[in-house]
């Protein structure tokens, strides 16, 4: 079984500056992604950014930027340039990468505050 | 684009009744997925569909229940509706075959009083 972990339950930032938020996970699987979802007010779920396990380079996306650390099985979000409107609930989540039983584990989740 | 439907929006149902929440997923989209989000809290994977066959099963109470229908939209069954059942249901779906990441609906609110 696999867990995710988010030990901070929330932040915040000044608007325009960087944030980074923290996820570690455990797993046995050989191949997997792990995935940032950002769920503002709304309650809306939406992808921010995806990493493959075995990619060694660390995906970004604009603004969002990830720190994947394989044998420290860990996974941060980097967030540049803090906009209002990132203020949401943040969930890191896994998915094995074993077709369709890709279910996703998702973290708690973190609060994260833009004060403008 | 086409995204995840799912309906209705809200529900509010009393204790013991039935609800039927509903999913269409995107367009040529092979699998589905159940998720249950109550208050605070991580969505919990309940169940989920690759071709309309069963492939995975996580949490889901016995008075849940759901299937994939020949045209790929999905129902999700919930009889004996708990208090506890109040939550925030969302119905994901991926395309396997093309390495996809799930896609979200905008959730059904469940309200069970």
């Amino acid at each position: 079984a696999q867990t995710v972990t988010q030990s901070q339950p929330e932040m915040s930032v000044q608007e325009a500056e960087t944030v980074t938020l923290s996820c570690t996970y455990d797993t046995s699987e050989s191949n997997y992604y792990l995935f940032w979802y950002k769920q503002p007010p709304s309650r809306q779920m939406i992808l921010v950014i995806r990493q493959e396990a075995y990619k060694q380079q660390n995906a970004t996306e604009n603004r969002f930027s990830v720190n994947f650390q394989k044998a420290a099985k860990s996974f941060s979000l980097k967030i540049s340039d803090s906009q209002l409107g990132d203020t949401a609930m943040y969930f890191c989540a896994f998915s094995p990468a074993t077709g369709a039983n890709s279910k996703l584990t998702f973290g708690k989740g973190i609060t994260l505050s833009v004060r403008p | 684009a086409a995204g995840v439907i799912q309906s209705p929006r809200h529900l509010i149902k009393e204790k013991r009744e039935t609800a039927t929440l509903k999913c269409y997923p995107i367009p040529r989209h092979d699998t589905v997925y159940w998720y249950q989000q109550g208050p605070g809290q991580d969505p919990q994977f309940l169940i989920s569909f690759y071709e309309k066959m069963q492939s995975d099963k996580g949490s889901i109470p016995d008075r849940f229940s759901a299937q994939q229908f020949s045209d790929y939209h999905s129902e999700l069954n919930m009889s004996s509706l708990e208090l506890g059942d109040s939550a925030l249901y969302f119905c994901a779906s991926s395309l396997v075959r093309g390495n996809t990441e799930a896609f979200f609906g905008q959730g059904t609110r469940l309200t069970v009083v």
